[in-house]
């Protein structure tokens, strides 16, 4: 079964700092993606960034970029510059998709707060 | 971007009654829909995947006769929380993806039910 982990509940940040927010994954799959996801107290998901399994080169997003290590099944988004703004829950998302399988599946989530 | 209307965005009901939840792609024809439950502070929890025209897809532990999903067209799918109980009370939220390669899922606002 896949599943995603988080294993940083909470994490705080100055502002203008940067942090690395942590995400391993367990799949027996070659090809899927994965994402970052920010759900902030209105709830309502927003998408950070996304990232192509099959894809080496790490993406980036203005002040979001990730550590995208496959063998490792490793997915950590760093966020430079923090905001006050960036203060959010962000979840780890992986999907599969493929025959009969079509899952999009959630870490635990990471609480972030900036201070200013 | 594309835009997931999911409505009520809150409801009450009494214990024993069942209440309907929409999830709407307003500007693009959705094939998969998915499913979530999120309790607080919580991840989201995949209930179900739903293509358009055939049966969802239940994950392990959800009831199917408990939770009812309809994905009549490619623009509609509905949740059914049938004799809903206090348990059931939890903030629900939609998902919809264009096409089965398409990466990014658009989500809706979220349904908070509370069971009485």
């Amino acid at each position: 079964a896949q599943t995603v982990t988080q294993s940083q509940p909470e994490m705080s940040v100055q502002e203008a700092e940067t942090v690395t927010l942590s995400c391993t994954y367990d799949t027996s799959e070659s090809d899927y993606y994965l994402f970052w996801y920010k759900q902030p107290p209105s709830r309502q998901m927003i998408l950070v960034i996304r990232q192509e399994a099959y894809k080496q080169q790490n993406a980036t997003e203005n002040r979001f970029s990730v550590n995208f290590q496959k063998a490792a099944k490793s997915f950590s988004l760093k966020i430079s510059d923090s905001q006050l703004g960036d203060a959010a829950m962000y979840f780890c998302a992986y999907r599969i998709y493929g025959g009969a399988t079509n899952k999009l599946i959630f870490g635990t989530g990471t609480l972030l707060a900036v201070q200013p | 971007g594309a835009v997931v209307s999911q409505h009520p965005s809150r409801v009450i009901c009494k214990s024993g009654t069942s209440v309907k939840i929409e999830c709407r792609s307003l500007d693009f024809q959705a094939t998969t829909m998915f499913w979530y439950r999120q309790f607080p502070k919580q991840s989201l929890m995949l209930m179900a995947t739903s293509n358009e025209g055939s049966k969802a897809t239940y994950e392990q532990g959800v009831e199917k006769d408990k939770f009812l999903i309809n994905h009549a067209s490619l623009t509609l799918s509905t949740l059914t929380v049938t004799s809903a109980h206090p348990e059931d009370s939890s903030f629900y939220i939609c998902s919809a993806i264009v096409g089965v390669l398409n990466t990014e899922a658009f989500f809706g606002q979220g349904t908070r039910l509370t069971v009485v």
